[in-house]
Parts: structure tokens; C-alpha cells; sequence
């Protein structure tokens, strides 16, 4: 299996809080992403980074932001989390560089639940 | 917009069926297809495609791309209880940054 890990596992958190997951690998991969998982949606992309300090939006972006100061580590913020937000969050890794295609690996998610 | 279309959306048999699952994009700039299995938990990586007619097969499963038609099917023979997961399909394309665009899964669920 890939080396992914992400932090917390599970939370629980009340409306107007700040939340911070993070995801980590091992695998020196430059491709790191962020998804949201909901029942009837399917997996969306909310972040992704293409490098240290390079990031941009999926479709799912808004309330949420995102930094990568090292390779290995890319964090997901919710400055204000509200209900809506209440959801399963997947990390997952990838490395396109030369003729790799893009052969995403998943970390195990965390779910996150805002009351 | 990219748009990828999964169906059924949900299906349940026996144990011993065939099972067929479509999965048919709308993508600017297609690079590669991939299938996924999620079973409660991360989704596991199963098959890759990228040429139209090349079928990929492991074990009971296989899959085929047609990318002329824009859709691609995952057969499962002889299925088994542990095959209950949902399936994921996801397209790639080509760009300054690579990024899949994922249906919204099937739902198999495979009887004693």
C-alpha cells in the first residue's frame, strides 16, 4: 500500500469551529489532493497541490483552503465549518511526472461530523 | 464541463452471476479511465485504460475501453460475496495539471 496517513481519523466539531485535517505520505509523490465523499455525489475534488506551495481550486472549494510548505505534508482547512461540511475526507497521491499517468492512491479518510 | 455517467446506479445479485458496469464520460482532452473498488473504506486502484479495444483483466475481473463510443465496462464473472463494494469510475485528462473526474459510483451488492 501506498504510505499515506491522515489526521484526525475521526472528529466531531461544533458549528464556528476551525478544523484542520492533514494528510502525509511517504511516498515522495508531488500530486496530493483532497476529496469529499457524500452519499449521491460520489467523490469530488475540493484542493489539490502540484508541488510545495503550489495549489489550486476542484470543484467543491468553497469554505475550505489548503497549504503545502513540504512535500509530504498537505493540510485542509475549515476556517468555519458549518453542517454542510459533515462529510468523509480522502487524501490521496499521485505522481504524474514523465509518463505516468495519473494512478491516484487513497489514504483511509477521515470522517468528520459538524454539529 | 467534464461529466462522467455511471450505471446502474445500485444492483444486487447472486453469487455465481455476471455483472456488467458501464461507465460513459463527456471529457475535454481524455488521457486514461481507471476503475476503482471501495468497500467501506479507501478506494483500491483496479484497472487503468487508455486504448479503445485493449481489455485488462485480473483474476474475475476485466475491462474494456471504447473510446470512440466514450464509455467503458467492468465485468465481474462468477461473483462472489466479497465483490459487494461500490465501483468507481474516474476519468483523467491531459492538461498542465493532471485531475480525475469521478462518477457517482455503483452500488453492488452480491447475495449468498
Amino acid at each position: 500500500d501506498a504510505g499515506i496517513t491522515q489526521s484526525p481519523r475521526h472528529k466531531v466539531t461544533e458549528t464556528g469551529t476551525p478544523v484542520t485535517l492533514r494528510c502525509h505520505q511517504t511516498e515522495n509523490h508531488r500530486y496530493m489532493y483532497w476529496y469529499r465523499q457524500d452519499p449521491g455525489h460520489g467523490l469530488r475534488l475540493i484542493h489539490y497541490s502540484y508541488g510545495v506551495k503550489d495549489t489550486d481550486k476542484g470543484e467543491v472549494s468553497d469554505g475550505y483552503s489548503v497549504s503545502r510548505s513540504k512535500t509530504e505534508d498537505f493540510l485542509l482547512t475549515l476556517e468555519s465549518a458549518t453542517s454542510s461540511q459533515t462529510s468523509v475526507y480522502f487524501c490521496a497521491i499521485s505522481d504524474t511526472s514523465g509518463s505516468s499517468y495519473n494512478e491516484q492512491f487513497f489514504g483511509p479518510g477521515t470522517r468528520l461530523t459538524v454539529l | 464541463e467534464d461529466k462522467v455517467v455511471q450505471s446502474p446506479l445500485s444492483l444486487v445479485v447472486h453469487e455465481g452471476d455476471t455483472v456488467t458496469l458501464n461507465c460513459s464520460y463527456e471529457v475535454t482532452n481524455f488521457r486514461s479511465l481507471l476503475w476503482y473498488k471501495q468497500e467501506k473504506k479507501a478506494p483500491t486502484f483496479l484497472f487503468m485504460l487508455t486504448s479503445s479495444g485493449i481489455e485488462k483483466k485480473s483474476g474475475r475481473l476485466s475491462s474494456i475501453l471504447d473510446k470512440k463510443e466514450l464509455f467503458s465496462i467492468l465485468n465481474i464473472t462468477a461473483t462472489q460475496t466479497g465483490d459487494s463494494a461500490v465501483y468507481l469510475c474516474a476519468v483523467d485528462t491531459a492538461g498542465a495539471n493532471s485531475k480525475l473526474t469521478f462518477g457517482k459510483g455503483i452500488t453492488l451488492s452480491v447475495r449468498p
